[in-house]
């Protein structure tokens, strides 16, 4: 009963690098999200998707892109990090949204 | 514009206090509130929602639609509610909106 899995847990990239950030849920799930997570700031929404092959930006989707590769799996994918883009990341995944999302455990990355 | 008020970075109090975590919200329709924690180490997790009217862990939150707040509130605070608690707004559209958080620190 994995829920929301995601990987890597930590990454440190030097600026300019590209990476991927990998989610999957196992709960039949349609709607999957990325957050991230910043002192002060609380939790901002990059991107989310309603249902399989449809993505939307959410309030920060700025050096980001997106993937929903099947119900399951949904990536987050840095082209040229920046340090600002250092943070902790977290995917979510939910049903139906009133009733709640289930988080991924985050994945801290750091931008040198 | 959809926005959640956490006003307290921190709040700070003894094991046995009453705890209250306020949070404020702006949304013209008819809101659907949550709260969120997340504990050291720990995954964020659903707390609870203002639809169910429940009480999870002794906390309770009540929705003031004419003070547009939704206030966590637990009589007597134990160690192991320190954590990060976060408000979050569920406006239409698929999609939560979460307040900045606030920790909880509660002392021995």
């Amino acid at each position: 009963n994995a829920g929301v899995t995601q990987t890597p847990k930590f990454q440190v990239l030097k600026t300019g690098q590209s990476m991927t950030l990998q989610c999957a849920q196992d709960m039949n799930h349609n709607s999957m999200y990325w957050y991230r997570q910043d002192p002060g700031m609380g939790l901002r929404l990059i991107y989310y998707s309603a249902s399989e092959g449809t993505t939307d930006k959410g309030e920060v989707p700025n050096g980001y892109n997106v993937s929903r590769l099947n119900k399951r799996e949904f990536s987050l994918r840095l082209e040229s990090a920046a340090p600002s883009q250092t943070s902790v990341y977290f995917c979510a995944s939910s049903e139906d949204s009133p009733r709640g999302y289930t988080f991924g455990s985050g994945t801290r990355l750091t931008v040198v | 514009a959809q926005r959640v008020t956490q006003p307290e970075k921190l709040l700070s109090v003894f094991k046995g206090a009453p705890v209250e975590l306020k949070c404020n919200y702006s949304y013209s329709g008819s809101p659907e509130l949550f709260w969120y924690v997340q504990y050291s180490r720990q995954r964020l997790q659903l707390l609870l929602r203002h639809i169910s009217r429940e009480s999870i862990k002794g906390f309770t939150a009540d929705l003031n639609k004419g003070e547009t707040s939704f206030h966590l509130k637990k009589p007597f605070a134990q160690e192991e509610d320190s954590a990060m608690y976060y408000c979050a707004l569920y406006p239409g559209g698929n999609k939560l909106v979460f307040g900045a958080g606030t920790i909880l620190r509660v002392k021995s």
